[in-house]
C-alpha cells in the first residue's frame, strides 16, 4: 500500500519567515495531494491540494509543488504569522481509491 | 458548502459503557464516510469506511465488534464505541465525501472520548 513520509515533525520559525514542508510518497498510482491544517482541538481543514496533472499551484500564502518523477510534494506558506501555528498533515490518494494516506504530521510554530 | 458536524463533542463515560458518537452532513450528500482516530500529537488512523446502506471496511487491527459503524442514509453515520474501556479515550473525528468529489474529504470537528 501507499506510504507517505512527512519531514519535519517540527518546525519552529520566526514570524515573516517562510516554512517548507516536505512529503514524499510510494505509491507512482498517488495523483492527489492535499494539504491539511489542525488547530489544536480541532477538526483538519484543506488548504490547498494538487494533482499529479500540475506541477505547482499557489493560493496567497501558501503554494504547493509536486515532483512526479521523484515522489514528492511540499507545502509552502510564505510570510507566516502566528496564526499559521499548527499541526500541517500532507496526504496521497489515487483515482479510484478515495482513501487517503496520510502523513505523520508537522507542527508548525511561528513565534512573534 | 460540505459542512459536517459531529455529536456530541466531548463524552466522559464510565468504563464498560456504551457511547455512541453521529456523523452528519449538513448540505451535501456523503456517499462515503470516515472514522479516524486520534492519539495526542499523532496522526490520523482510519478506522473504517462506511458507504450509505452497506457494511463498514474496516482496517486491519480495528475490532468490528467493539466499534459499530452504521451508515444508514446519506447524511447520517454513527460510531458506537461498545464496552468502552480506558484506552479507548482519544479524539475521534468522521469526515465525509460526496459522489462528485470522491477524493475530497471534510471533517467532523470531532468527538474527545475519555473512559474512566
Amino acid at each position: 500500500g501507499e506510504n507517505v513520509e512527512q519531514h519535519p515533525s517540527t518546525l519552529s520559525v520566526q514570524e515573516g519567515d517562510s516554512a517548507v514542508i516536505k512529503c514524499t510518497y510510494s505509491d507512482s498510482a498517488s495523483n492527489y495531494f492535499p494539504w491539511y491544517k489542525q488547530e489544536l482541538g480541532k477538526r483538519p481543514q484543506l488548504i490547498i491540494d494538487i494533482r499529479s496533472n500540475v506541477g505547482e499551484k499557489k493560493d496567497q500564502r501558501i503554494a504547493v509543488t509536486l515532483n512526479k518523477t521523484a515522489k514528492h510534494f511540499s507545502l509552502h506558506i510564505t510570510e507566516t504569522q502566528p496564526e499559521d501555528s499548527a499541526v500541517y498533515f500532507c496526504a496521497a490518494s489515487k483515482e479510484g481509491s478515495y482513501i487517503p494516506t496520510f502523513g505523520r504530521g508537522t507542527s508548525l510554530i511561528v513565534h512573534p | 458548502g460540505a459542512v459536517v458536524s459531529q455529536h456530541p463533542s466531548r463524552v466522559i463515560c464510565k468504563s464498560g459503557t456504551s457511547v455512541k458518537i453521529e456523523c452528519r452532513s449538513l448540505d451535501f450528500q456523503a456517499t462515503t464516510m470516515f472514522w479516524y482516530r486520534q492519539f495526542p500529537k499523532q496522526s490520523l488512523m482510519l478506522m473504517a469506511t462506511s458507504n450509505e446502506g452497506s457494511k463498514a471496511t474496516y482496517e486491519q487491527g480495528v475490532e468490528k465488534d467493539k466499534f459499530l459503524i452504521n451508515h444508514a442514509s446519506l447524511t447520517l453515520s454513527t460510531l458506537t464505541v461498545t464496552s468502552a474501556h480506558p484506552e479507548d479515550s482519544s479524539f475521534y473525528i468522521c469526515s465525509a465525501s460526496s459522489a462528485d468529489r470522491t477524493d475530497t474529504q471534510y471533517f467532523g470537528p470531532g468527538t474527545r472520548l475519555t473512559v474512566l
